[in-house]
């Protein structure tokens, strides 16, 4: 059974650009949360979508936004980037959100 | 505030010891606890999984332990081996609508040959 893949694994952008991360949870899985991860702030959470809504959301300004497709993939998009923003950005799926979740192996952006 | 707290941030042990990693939770209203292991820049590998009706979860060499009345919960490793030098993670998930995973900091544990 494949695990969790997020594309792409790597990117670099410069301030004020915007990027779009992609998350396909494992088959089956309805729910998947987003979270990023900094050396300082340690996991935080941005938001989570089952069955194409959002369910939850995390303390975030409005440029990080995200959806779910009818396939349960997701995709996040963060507009008008800024230093901060450089961080490992992972996604997680489940069943159901309150079950166990799996992982994938994130996306590292830098942003210059 | 629904908080998780890994202390301490690092542990180093020689080879064959066995360890056990703390995580400690604020509000006793968990609904299950889980925790996962992370390599170098790699995502999340989930370890185990710990529902509040359950005492305790193993997995091979790994036993996890559940205390909500104390709010704490306890990773166990037997005869730990340098492939088990990673950070640890826990995350608490509480009861109570839109709930999220609160995640600790992570133990970094180095397990020396």
């Amino acid at each position: 059974k494949a695990g969790v893949t997020q594309t792409p694994r790597y990117l670099i952008k410069t301030r004020g650009q915007q990027v779009t991360l992609s998350c396909s949870p494992i088959s089956g899985h309805r729910s998947v949360s987003w979270y990023q991860q900094t050396p300082g702030q340690g996991l935080q959470f941005l938001f989570e979508y089952f069955s194409e809504t959002q369910r939850n959301k995390g303390n975030f300004p409005g440029r990080f936004s995200g959806r779910q497709f009818s396939n349960s993939r997701s995709e996040m998009n963060v507009s008008t980037l800024e230093l901060g923003d450089s961080a490992l950005y992972l996604c997680a799926s489940s069943l159901n959100s309150l079950l166990e979740q799996f992982f994938g192996p994130g996306t590292r952006l830098t942003v210059l | 505030k629904q908080e998780v707290t890994q202390i301490p941030a690092a542990l180093s042990v020689p080879e064959g010891e066995n360890l056990v990693l703390n995580c400690s939770f604020t509000d006793s209203a968990i609904y299950n606890l889980q925790w996962f292991r992370q390599d170098p820049g790699k995502g999340l590998t989930s370890l185990l999984l710990i529902q509040s009706s359950q005492r305790e979860q193993t997995s091979g060499r790994l036993n996890a332990s559940l205390d909500k009345s104390s709010g704490r919960s306890t990773l166990y490793i037997a005869a730990s081996q340098p492939g088990d030098s990673a950070t640890y993670l826990c995350a608490a998930r509480y009861t109570g609508a839109n709930s999220k995973l609160t995640f600790g900091k992570g133990i970094t544990l180095s397990v020396r040959p």
